[in-house]
């Protein structure tokens, strides 16, 4: 299994700031990696598939990339509507895994 | 407009058993993979399950292998979870999930809640 690793954990960040997200992989996922977006008792949102390409409707803040083993997600102006949790997923191998989350929250 | 409903969340004691289902509309229901992902309270994502679009290929979780089957019903554009020998730490809110064939999930629904316990 491959095992995906988010840090940090939480990352406190001002609104207009930027914000830097990791996702490690334990082994190369070539860039078969997704982000997602998620707020309280909402479900998933798809932000990036591919590493690096961007879903419909998210805003151009918002970058993904990386490939193999580290990706980066970056949103460069933190707006209001994005302090939530956000969640990185290989789908190179079975069993797709996710990475355990990081909490993005106002500073 | 993509829609995933689920439904068939309940309580359940220990060693029981529950059927999710996933009423989808919105896309062609049968030419995509469907997928189970599942959120404990208070935690991350954990993907429980996949089916292929004509239901010849299905994956699970180890944690639920032998214990879970899904499948999925075309004419119905339906997708079921069959959760036997149910334990407490499969009490969760499950997600159905449209996925791109060999791919990422692209849509999700709101999820059911399934909790376990006596």
């Amino acid at each position: 299994e491959i095992v995906m690793t988010q840090s940090p954990a939480t990352l406190s960040v001002s609104p207009g700031e930027r914000a830097t997200l990791s996702c490690r992989a334990s082994q190369s996922v070539n860039s078969n990696l997704a982000w997602y977006q998620q707020k309280p008792g909402q479900a998933p949102r798809l932000l990036f598939y591919g590493a690096s390409a961007r879903a419909t409707g998210i805003p151009a803040r918002f970058s993904g990339s990386g490939s193999g083993t580290e990706f980066t997600l970056t949103i460069s102006s933190l707006q209001s509507e994005d302090f939530a949790l956000y969640y990185c997923q290989q789908y190179n191998n079975w069993p797709l895994t996710f990475g355990g989350g990081t909490k993005v929250e106002i500073k | 407009e993509v829609q995933l409903l689920e439904s068939g969340g309940g309580l359940v004691q220990p060693g029981g058993s529950l059927r999710l289902s996933c009423a989808a509309s919105g896309f062609s229901f049968s030419s995509y993979d469907m997928t189970w992902v599942r959120q404990a309270p208070g935690k991350g994502l954990e993907w429980v399950s996949a089916i292929s679009g004509s239901a010849y290929s299905t994956f699970y979780a180890d944690s639920v292998k032998g214990r879970f089957t899904i499948s999925r019903d075309n004419s119905k554009n339906t997708v079921y979870l069959q959760m036997n020998s149910l334990r407490a730490e499969d009490t969760a809110v499950y997600h159905c999930a449209k996925r791109i064939s060999s791919g990422w999930t692209d849509y999700w629904g709101q999820g059911t809640l399934v909790t376990v316990s006596s």
